[in-house]
């Protein structure tokens, strides 16, 4: 199907090691999102991209978090330096302006241990 | 105050019953509002929209309240397969960057 893919979808690191999260939205989506879910916690909006438009850094928790998007498509999460509490679920999501009321479609995630 | 606020939970909730979740937002200027539900280490995915006059979807129904700023989501006649975590979610300001809530945990219970 061609849904939002994430890659990898598990990750394990050890502390200080950098890492990369990607996301390939639907074709044709414009807006892409990347959020953070901890165990048992609600999500965590990092960073918003639509179209080209400049991005929503507003969520990234720290100036280790960066992400791009390449040709309004793949979009990749970097992580420096990782630490312990960035272990979390990784969820990207990707939808098509409808007026309002357009669904974001999600990925299954990546799920990020750092040791 | 957090933009989006939900009560966590649980639900523990029998088979049949009818329960109702509630979610408050902060910002009167919130345009969009939509029920996402999540099941354990799963993706979330869209529940429903919910519309100013308020919508159903089979035994699901959604109300918005604008006055009051709180959406709520009625589930009739729960099913066990209704376990999970419901998600809600506002959209606000001039372009389609979300909001979500925390998220209440429902357990439907054989």
């Amino acid at each position: 199907g061609a849904g939002v893919s994430q890659s990898p979808s598990n990750k394990v690191t050890e502390k200080g090691k950098d890492v990369e999260l990607r996301c390939d939205p639907i074709s044709g989506h414009t807006a892409l999102y990347w959020y953070r879910q901890s165990l048992g916690q609600g999500l965590e909006f990092l960073i918003y991209f639509q179209g080209n438009s400049a991005p929503d850094k507003s969520g990234l928790p720290s100036d280790r978090f960066s992400a791009e998007r390449t040709g309004g498509s793949v979009s990749t999460l970097t992580i420096q330096r990782t630490q312990q509490e960035d272990s979390a679920v990784y969820l990207c999501a990707s939808s098509f302006p409808s007026g309002g009321q357009e669904t974001q479609y999600f990925g299954p995630g990546t799920r990020l241990l750092v040791l | 105050r957090k933009e989006v606020e939900q009560d966590p939970g649980p639900f523990n909730v029998p088979e049949g019953a009818t329960v109702a979740f509630n979610c408050t937002y902060s910002n009167s200027a919130s345009q969009s509002f939509f029920w996402y539900r999540q099941d354990c280490r799963k993706e979330p995915k869209l529940l429903m929209s919910v519309y100013s006059s308020g919508n159903e979807d089979g035994r699901f129904t959604a109300q918005l309240n604008r006055a009051s700023q709180y959406i709520s989501l009625l589930i009739r006649d729960s099913k066990l397969s209704d376990s999970a975590t419901y998600l809600c979610v506002v959209r606000t300001g001039g372009y389609q960057k979300v909001t979500f809530g925390t998220g209440t945990k429902l357990q439907v219970i054989p």
